[in-house]
């Protein structure tokens, strides 16, 4: 099936240090999303971009929907031990609802 | 604010048994949809639905049954359960398509011996 290529696939950071991420795809998205996902819970909503060249914050997160509707980053800045999870991007083709996801990222940040 | 909620949490069951997974969501949302999670995988989905009464596959249906007779329910059932439908299932909802995001629940850890 269609696949989010999401990158990378782990990282192992100090406690302050800022983060990126991103998600590529040969196909174009009409919606990313940023979702995270801690252990024994359901991935929770970071960020939602609509629009192609969208940057958006939610406090120390920042996501842009890239110009080619093929991409889209995810940054972290300042860390802090309670960012720890998985973080997937999720796209969306078309108006069936239907999510694509990334294989995730999965941040450990040390103290 | 209840949201979603899937039951139960965790369920262990044997081969060729039935098996359901239930989701319940308080927000009157239209779409709703099932996903497995598997290692390796990521998040694929199962089924979808756009409203009552209203079904769609997704990516990897085979094996699955669902229903959708009330907008605020959307079991999901395993007829005869095999060990490769082991996994963590996620039910999500949606007010609409287009510019609304998916919301989650907490999801079913489920186990086939």
């Amino acid at each position: 099936g269609q696949q989010l290529n999401q990158s990378p696939q782990s990282m192992f950071i100090q406690e302050g240090e800022d983060v990126s991420m991103n998600c590529t795809s040969s196909s174009i998205f009409n919606t990313w999303l940023w979702y995270k996902q801690e252990p024994g819970e359901g991935p929770v909503l970071l960020i939602a971009l609509y629009k192609a060249g969208e940057l958006t914050s939610n406090g120390r997160l920042t996501a842009q929907f890239g110009i080619t509707r093929k991409d889209s980053f995810l940054n972290i800045s300042a860390s802090i031990p309670s960012d720890v999870g998985i973080y997937f991007c999720a796209g969306q083709q078309g108006n069936t609802g239907k999510l694509i996801f990334g294989q995730g990222t999965t941040l450990q940040v040390k103290p | 604010d209840a949201g979603i909620t899937q039951s139960p949490r965790y369920k262990i069951t044997e081969t060729g048994r039935q098996v359901t997974l239930m989701c319940h969501q308080t927000w009157s949302h239209s779409y709703m949809f099932w996903y497995r999670q598997d290692l390796g995988h990521g998040l694929r989905l199962i089924y979808y639905s756009a409203a009552a009464d209203i079904t769609d596959k997704g990516e990897v249906p085979d094996g699955y049954v669902v229903s959708r007779s009330k907008t605020e329910n959307f079991p999901l059932t395993l007829e005869s359960a095999t060990r490769s439908q082991t996994s963590v299932y996620f039910c999500a909802s949606s007010e609409q398509v287009g510019n609304q995001p998916q919301h989650f629940g907490d999801g079913t850890r489920l186990s086939i011996l």
